[in-house]
This record gives C-alpha cells, sequence and structure tokens, in this order.
C-alpha cells in the first residue's frame, strides 16, 4: 500500500459524459501527479500540482481540467468524454522537492471505461 | 530530448535465469533513475533508483547498471522468479523539477 487513495476504483460512463477523479496522497506529501496509461501502453504525464498550484503540464487535453485543494487532495475533471479517453488514470504523490530523487509513489488508480 | 526508450518489449525467461532490460536517453539534464514494477491491475511501485555518480547499484536480487556515457541503464533481474513477472517501467528525471518521463514499459514472463 503507497499511502496515496484513489476513488472511484472503476467508472463506466458514456461518451459526452463529464467525470470526475479524485486522489488523496500521501501524509505529508505537498506535490500530486496525474497519469493516463491506456491499454497495453506506457504512462503518460497529464498534468503536476504542487501545494494548490500547478507547476507542470504535459499531454492534457483541453477537455481536461485538474486542482488541488487546500487540504491537498487533487481532482481531475474529464469532459466530452470519447471513447479514446477509456484508460487507467493515475494519481501519484512525493513530497515535491526540486531534487532529482523526489520519488513518486502511485495510487491503485480508476479505470475508466467509455461506451 | 525527453524520450526515454526502452527495450525488450516483452521478455519470456525462465524461472532461475537472469532478466535483462535496458533503457536509453538522450537529455544530459536528467540525473536521477528509477524503476518502477506494475503488477496488472496496480499502480506502478518503485522498485529500485540510482543516480549517475554511481555506475552500480543493487538491492537483493536487482541490480541497476548505468553507463553515464553512453547514457544507457540497465535493469538486471537475477535468478527470475514466476513473482516477478510483471511490467517494468524505467523513467528519468532532471534536477530542477523537471517531470519524471517513463520508458514504455517491458512486459515481464517468467517461466515456473
Amino acid at each position: 500500500d503507497s499511502g496515496v487513495t484513489q476513488t472511484p476504483k472503476h467508472l463506466i460512463t458514456a461518451t459526452g459524459q463529464r467525470v470526475t477523479l479524485r486522489c488523496s496522497p500521501r501524509s505529508g506529501d505537498l506535490s500530486v501527479y496525474w497519469y493516463q496509461q491506456s491499454l497495453d501502453q506506457g504512462l503518460q504525464f497529464l498534468i503536476q500540482y504542487y501545494n494548490g498550484e500547478e507547476r507542470a503540464k504535459g499531454n492534457i487535453l483541453e477537455r481536461f481540467s485538474a486542482q488541488q485543494f487546500p487540504d491537498l487532495h487533487s481532482e481531475l475533471n474529464l469532459s466530452s468524454l470519447e471513447l479514446g479517453d477509456s484508460a487507467l488514470y493515475f494519481c501519484a504523490s512525493s513530497v515535491g522537492a526540486r531534487g532529482g530523487t523526489d520519488t513518486q509513489y502511485f495510487g491503485p488508480g480508476t479505470r475508466l471505461t467509455v461506451l | 530530448q525527453q524520450q526515454v526508450k526502452q527495450s525488450p518489449q516483452s521478455l519470456i525467461v525462465q524461472k532461475g535465469g537472469i532478466s535483462i532490460i535496458n533503457c536509453a536517453y538522450e537529455n544530459t539534464a536528467f540525473d536521477y533513475f528509477p524503476w518502477y514494477q506494475q503488477f496488472p491491475g496496480k499502480g506502478p511501485a518503485l522498485l529500485i533508483a540510482i543516480r549517475p555518480d554511481v555506475s552500480e547499484k543493487k538491492e537483493g536480487r536487482f541490480t541497476i547498471s548505468f553507463n553515464k556515457s553512453a547514457k544507457q541503464f540497465s535493469l538486471h533481474i537475477m535468478d527470475s522468479q514466476p513473482g516477478d513477472s510483471a511490467t517494468y517501467f524505467c523513467a528519468a528525471r532532471g534536477y530542477y523539477g523537471q517531470n519524471f518521463v517513463f520508458g514504455p514499459g517491458t512486459r515481464l514472463s517468467v517461466l515456473p
């Protein structure tokens, strides 16, 4: 158990809908990262937050948005869903130090299925 | 320059054998190289990591070899076990808060 929690575990929805994925980081971690992993694909970095502020943005679609709240939990919002958005979405957390050894700990993921 | 290449895509090894996964990078600003292990339906978990100031790091049956001049690093799993069957990702990160760049992954199957 990494200490990172994600809800829900599974999510099934229809095209055009909007969903929200939630992540709670490990105690003491200030940074939250979101990744997308499609079937048999690698991890695609979406976005990073540090202590409530956006720190880095990766290949995140304009239909997707995220935020980190004062209690440090984060939400990833996916809107106008398409079939291709079906994937595993992982949240990871870290202390957030700028040093290279800042280790990320991954949550169990949310499996999104868009029908 | 942000890419991390990883090979092979899949690997089948007999129990007790040595599994070797290779990664290569181009960005010389990378200076932290972790390996993650992912079981089906689970999130990736940190396995072992190395900084480029050392050429090798060993933890139990897992060893990272690092060649800074060639910009390559590899994971060796000694005495591979069926329980090691998983997908392995190499990653790289630079010092100045750059985000991790992950390799595409290697699916390892260890036959009993």
